[in-house]
Formats: C-alpha cells, structure tokens, sequence
C-alpha cells in the first residue's frame, strides 16, 4: 500500500511561533491530500483538503490564516500552525485517497505541544 | 493500522429503508467513533461513543456499542441517496491511536 511519512513526529513550541508540518507520499503521486487533527480523547477531524498546485479546501470552522497549507508538488503538502497557541496542540494527521478507491493511507501523525 | 472489522463489507438497499452496519474489535477502548467518507473525499466524524455508553443518537443516525461483545452497530434510519458512501469504526487504544475497521460501502439506491 501506500506510504505516507510526517515530520517532525513530534515537536514542543513557544505560543506565538509557528510551527511547519511537512506531509510526504514516498511511492505515489498524490494530486490530493486531507489534514486532521485529533484531541485527546476525541475524534479525528477533518481540517482541510490540500490539492496540488491549488488552494486548499477548508472545512467549516477551521480558520485558513491560522492553518495555512501548501501542496506544491505531487509528494509533498505543508500545514503551517501560524502564532501557535496552547490551544492548538493537538495530534495532526495527514492522509491520502487513491484514485478510484476509498481507501485512505495515514501518516503517522505530528504531536504539537504547545507551552 | 487496521485492527476493527466491519460487516458487511457492501450493502446495497433502496432509498428509505434502514441500514445497519456492524463493527468488532479486539481489546479495550476508550470510545469508539464513527465515520463517513464519500468517494474521493476526506473523512468525516459522525458519532463518538464513550466505553461507559450503551447507546447514542444523532438525527437519523444510532450507535450501539456493547462492551461484552466488543462490537458496535451504525443504524441510519430513512437512508437517504446522499447516504451512499463508506463507513468506518474507529477504537482508540491505551495510547488514543485510532485503529480502524476495513470499511463498510453503503450504496443508496433511489
């Protein structure tokens, strides 16, 4: 199956940096990719579809100035948490859906902590 | 990882009727959640139940999860064309990573 990595896979930042999550599909072509983010205890949520060489498509409530994406090439989407804050720490988790099918490969998630 | 399996793997029914879906699991959970994903398109949350609930209802959706059996059923009641898509239980593990079931593809016939 496919192969999605992150990095870093887990990072700690001061509130008001900003912080880069890089997404990588190592052995296919991804034109589309989808961000989550998951709290404790709680369930996956959809963020925003990155698709390559376009805008991202947001999900109701997820601030686009705060989450800002970039898919520039067909093996690599970015997710910039912009002036972080502790309230935004959260496990983030990158995904991709092979064409014609439903199948979605994880990666393996980043956890931010922010202090 | 995939640890959940889902029955059935496809079922097809006519617009109006119920359908049920099933999900088992292997070892303790903390919640288990449900989800939807239409083809082509990112997933999305429809119902988490917590290991201490029996049942939960949103809309026209009801989950059941029974601890004993380590199973959980999706009904949607007054299934809809737009219904048609995947779903997928979720368990967390001690580590609250979601480990998830294969999938079941709803089709909605109108």
């Amino acid at each position: 199956g496919a192969v999605v990595s992150q990095h870093p896979s887990w990072v700690i930042c001061k509130s008001g940096t900003s912080v880069k999550i890089e997404c990588r599909s190592l052995d296919f072509q991804a034109t589309t990719m989808f961000w989550y983010r998951q709290f404790p205890k709680q369930s996956l949520m959809l963020m925003a579809t990155s698709n390559e060489g376009s805008k991202a498509t947001y999900e109701q409530g997820v601030e686009k100035d705060k989450f800002l994406i970039n898919h520039a090439s067909l093996t690599l989407s970015t997710l910039t948490v912009t002036s972080a804050h502790p309230e935004d720490s959260s496990f983030y988790i990158c995904s991709h859906a092979t064409s014609g099918t439903d199948t979605q490969y994880f990666g393996p998630g980043t956890r931010l902590t922010v202090l | 990882s995939q640890q959940g399996e889902e029955d059935p793997q496809a079922l097809s029914i006519q617009e109006g009727e119920n359908a049920t879906m099933n999900c088992s699991y292997k070892t303790s959970i903390n919640n288990l959640q449900w989800y939807r994903q239409n083809s082509g398109r990112g997933l999305v949350h429809l119902i988490l139940i917590r290991s201490n609930e029996r049942e939960k209802h949103s809309g026209r959706l009801r989950v059941t999860l029974d601890t004993s059996k380590k199973s959980s059923s999706l009904l949607i009641t007054a299934s809809r064309a737009a219904d048609t898509a995947s779903y997928f239980c979720a368990t967390d593990d001690s580590n609250y990573q979601l480990i998830w079931g294969a999938g079941t593809k709803l089709i909605i016939k109108p």
